[in-house]
């Protein structure tokens, strides 16, 4: 199975921030990756699928690049309501793999 | 406006069975994969199982964790897909999420608690 590394696990950044998570795959996964968004008692949210699509109606400032192992969700600007969990997941092969999280916190 | 609505959530003895359901509307349920998901309380998101579309010949696949003990059906004319669960164990308290694949592109339920305690 693909195993999924999100890093840092953890991240405290200021309003303005520019901040990026980064994700990797034990093996290629093509572009085949989306990226969610849950806050507390709440159903994860897609932000980005196929790696850089952003979900109708989500923010501009949140992107996503990379391709084979590695890839990047990027905040341009960080906003108070972007504190949450983010949660990177592979849907190129069984068994979908996703990542541990990275928890955001808003300085 | 795609959207999923799950059900069934229970409490549950250890050694029991629960059936779960997810209806969904704004899409062709037969052209779509529908995944199931779990996360347990404080944890991250697990994936469960996934029951491909008409063209994939509805396969069906699950996680190591289920295999044996879940079974996933769909019923196409009532958009609705469903997660029967027997031989619960303790370790499957979580919440339930059903999530519909569009060309890559994933929309998300707000999920079903189950507790399995004794």
């Amino acid at each position: 199975d693909i195993q999924m590394t999100q890093s840092p696990s953890t991240l405290s950044a200021s309003v303005g921030d520019r901040v990026t998570i980064a994700c990797r795959a034990s093996q290629s996964i093509n572009s085949w990756l989306a990226w969610y968004q849950q806050k507390p008692g709440k159903a994860p949210k897609t932000l980005i699928y196929k790696t850089s699509s952003l979900q109708t109606g989500v923010p501009s400032r949140f992107s996503g690049s990379g391709s084979g192992t590695e890839f990047t969700l990027t905040i341009s600007s960080l906003q108070p309501d972007d504190s949450a969990t983010y949660y990177c997941q592979q849907y190129n092969s069984y068994s979908y793999t996703f990542g541990q999280g990275t928890k955001l916190e808003i300085k | 406006e795609i959207q999923l609505v799950e059900s069934g959530g229970a409490l549950v003895q250890p050694g029991g069975s629960l059936r779960l359901s997810c209806v969904v509307s704004g899409l062709t349920l037969s052209d779509h994969y529908i995944d199931w998901v779990r996360q347990a309380p404080g944890k991250g998101l697990e994936w469960v199982g996934r029951t491909k579309n008409r063209s994939q010949r509805y396969a069906i696949e699950y996680a190591a964790s289920v295999t044996g003990r879940f079974t996933i059906s769909r019923d196409d004319s009532k958009n609705s897909v469903n997660l029967q669960m027997n031989s619960l164990k303790t370790e499957d308290t979580a919440v339930y999420y059903c999530v519909s694949w569009t060309a890559g592109d994933p929309t998300w339920g707000q999920g079903t608690l189950v507790t399995v305690s004794s």
